[in-house]
């Protein structure tokens, strides 16, 4: 079956701009996960969806940064005024029941 | 805080050679760790999941081993080929910080020349 995917592959935006990217799951896992890698800070956790429960929130690094998951699948990350240390590889994972993670090809931010 | 470090952070080797990668974890409570890979400007493929209660798993060329006692793993990759060439990660799923939440290790960049 299909894997983890996300769009776009690559976006290039303006410092200041918002900008959403998006994650398809697998289809019937009920896990949902950002992540992100830097060249600084390497791979870290972001945010995290269970099913209807509360997503953790935890790893997300101001409050320019929100997540939201529609209807149990598509995932969709937004950043608000955007900064260039926001560049980064936006990488999304899903599992089934909290299990082993299935990454998806992540987008490539650049902030200008 | 739980920090999982590579080692070492950079190989080279001649295509053929048998190699160690090691990964270290400073919480001996963790669920599992998974080992990936990754080529340029890629995701992360999955390559061996061991759980809480196994100690290795293997998949073709590749095996890996967990002590989590000593806060330890090794990926083992026999008979290297070019097209191993990539960055290996591992990450741990910790106990005490929520386990869904990966911790993943400083990588290791691997090429192995023909």
């Amino acid at each position: 079956g299909a894997g983890v995917s996300q769009s776009p592959s690559n976006k290039v935006t303006e410092k200041g701009k918002d900008v959403e990217l998006r994650c398809d799951p697998i289809s019937g896992h009920t896990a949902l996960y950002w992540y992100r890698q830097s060249l600084g800070q390497g791979l870290e956790f972001l945010i995290y969806f269970q099913g209807n429960s509360a997503p953790d929130k935890s790893g997300l690094p101001s409050d320019r940064f929100s997540a939201e998951r529609t209807g149990g699948s598509v995932s969709t990350l937004t950043i608000q005024r955007t900064q260039q240390e926001d560049s980064a590889v936006y990488l999304c994972a899903s599992s089934l029941n909290t299990y082993e993670q299935y990454f998806g090809p992540g987008t490539r931010l650049t902030v200008t | 805080k739980q920090e999982v470090t590579q080692i070492p952070a950079a190989l080279s080797v001649p295509e053929g050679e048998n190699l160690v990668l090691n990964c270290s974890f400073t919480d001996s409570a963790i669920y599992n760790l998974q080992w990936f890979r990754q080529d340029p400007g890629k995701g992360l493929t999955s390559l061996l999941l061991i759980q809480s209660s196994q100690r290795e798993q293997t998949s073709g060329r590749l095996n890996a081993s967990l002590d989590k006692s000593s806060g330890r793993s090794t990926l083992y990759i026999a008979a290297s080929q070019p097209g191993d060439s990539a960055t290996y990660l591992c990450a741990v799923y910790p106990m005490n910080t929520g386990f869904q939440k990966l911790v993943f290790g400083t990588g290791t960049r691997l090429l192995v020349s023909p």
